[in-house]
């Protein structure tokens, strides 16, 4: 049982370039999420998914894209880096609605330069 | 918009002592309070969680105080001890909106 796990574990883009981070878990979650934490910011969410098939926005979704084809999977998409997005990435799930306890995994570091 | 306020941004006691970090909410719908703990390099883990239905929970040396009424809430950690090192966040649901981050140092 692995839990919540992503790839990859560190990335360095140049402006422009693109890429896609996966997250799995394998406790058979509903819901999926998408954090990026930044030094004094906490955790800002920004996409999540209910369910397979399902996305939806949250508080910082610009610039970001993301897709749930299984629902074991969760996929953040960067089109276009930006250096405003360097940031570290934690995906997390949870069985049921945001009052159950989220599980998160240990994180991409994204430097865009 | 913050909806969720946390302090201090940084926390530095000595071994034994008590560590308490403070939140404040702003929406009354809110009904899950839970508390994360995260070690360098590490994802955030939950440590303890409280409902607003109950002013105080306990678990071992964590402890939640919540008060309904101010719309605050607080971790309490008792006998705190190096192994408690690590940055720690509020959240608040709906949509689970985290505080910015408390970084904690017990020093021996």
């Amino acid at each position: 049982n692995a839990g919540v796990t992503q790839t990859p574990k560190f990335r360095v883009l140049k402006t422009g370039q693109s890429m896609t981070l996966l997250c799995a878990q394998d406790m058979n979650h509903e819901y999926m999420y998408w954090y990026r934490q930044d030094p004094g910011m906490g955790l800002r969410l920004i996409h999540y998914s209910v369910g397979e098939g399902t996305t939806a926005k949250g508080e910082v979704p610009d610039g970001y894209n993301v897709s749930r084809l299984k629902k074991q999977n969760f996929l953040l998409g960067l089109e276009s880096a930006a250096p405003s997005q360097t940031s570290v990435y934690f995906c997390a799930s949870s069985y049921a609605e945001y009052q159950e306890t989220q599980y998160f995994g240990p994180g991409t570091r994204l430097l865009v330069l | 918009q913050q909806q969720v306020k946390q302090s201090p941004q940084s926390l530095i006691v000595q071994k034994g002592g008590i560590s308490i970090i403070n939140c404040a909410y702003e929406n009354t719908a809110f009904d899950y309070f839970p508390w994360y703990q995260q070690f360098p390099g590490k994802g955030p883990a939950l440590l303890i969680a409280i409902r607003p239905d109950v002013s105080e929970k306990k678990e071992g040396r964590f402890t939640i105080s919540f008060n309904k009424s101010a719309k605050q809430f607080s971790l309490h950690i008792m006998d705190s001890q190096p192994g408690d090192s690590a940055t720690y966040f509020c959240a608040a649901s709906r949509k689970v909106t985290f505080g910015t981050g408390t970084k904690l140092q017990v020093i021996p």
